[in-house]
């Protein structure tokens, strides 16, 4: 399949842990931010999403935080499980600049078993 | 991969040749986009079309150019593929691209380009 990255940061978890996956957004005015996973051999699956207004949100076993005073967002996913090994993404999209999406590079998740 | 195709997946092709990569999808969505994944860059949007005939330009759009003559097609054009092109590229669909709208991915064509 295809490849995502040879030198992206990794996460190490023990499966039933929880993982916190973190990123810092480069723009202030976005709008939105979203959470994407991306499988071996796969494109970007959606996983949560909130809104620049939010502080936190919570979807099946994920949750995003937002902290805009420090442009940070996490993912925290609850109870990892092997098929949450996958290379996760953030991105923001700002509605003046036509709501495309803008990625960070990305971090590993590897569930030990 | 909702309702999403690309095609070729794979392509090995040499510096200098023109590629044209498709992508199709079945959900008659507005918004479709192309963006380039490469490792240490993450995906980054190459071209955008918000209709038929309408398109514009992304972050990296040089050496790429792009058609929507019908709804369901996207096509992305290398005129004369360069060795940097080497890439995964992702197609993308939104409903409505003028708000926020959730984006849908394809699965990928690698592109080789010796």
């Amino acid at each position: 399949g295809e490849s995502v990255g040879l030198h992206l940061p990794t996460l190490s978890v023990q499966e039933g842990d929880n993982s916190i996956i973190n990123c810092a957004y480069s723009n202030s005015a976005s709008d939105y931010f979203i959470w994407y996973k991306q499988e071996s051999g796969k494109g970007p699956q959606f996983i949560i999403d909130i809104r620049s207004n939010m502080d936190k949100r919570q979807g099946q076993r994920v949750t995003v935080l937002l902290n805009k005073t420090v442009k940070h967002l996490s993912l925290q996913i609850a109870a990892t499980q092997p098929g949450d090994s996958a290379v996760y993404f953030c991105a923001e999209t700002l509605k003046a600049a036509g709501n495309k999406l803008t990625f960070g590079g990305g971090t590993r998740v590897l569930v030990k078993p | 991969d909702a309702g999403i195709t690309q095609s070729p997946r794979h392509k090995v092709t040499e510096t200098g040749t023109p590629v044209t990569l498709r992508c199709h999808q079945t959900e008659n969505h507005r918004y479709m986009y192309w963006y380039r994944q490469d490792p240490g860059h993450g995906l980054r949007l190459i071209h955008y079309s918000y209709g038929v005939k309408d398109t514009d330009k992304g972050e990296v759009s040089d050496g790429y150019s792009v058609s929507r003559s019908k709804t369901e097609d996207f096509l992305l054009t290398l005129e004369s593929a360069t060795s940097s092109q080497t890439s995964v590229y992702f197609c993308a669909i939104s409903e409505d691209g003028g708000r926020y709208n959730e984006q849908f991915f394809g699965p990928g064509t690698r592109l080789t380009v010796l």
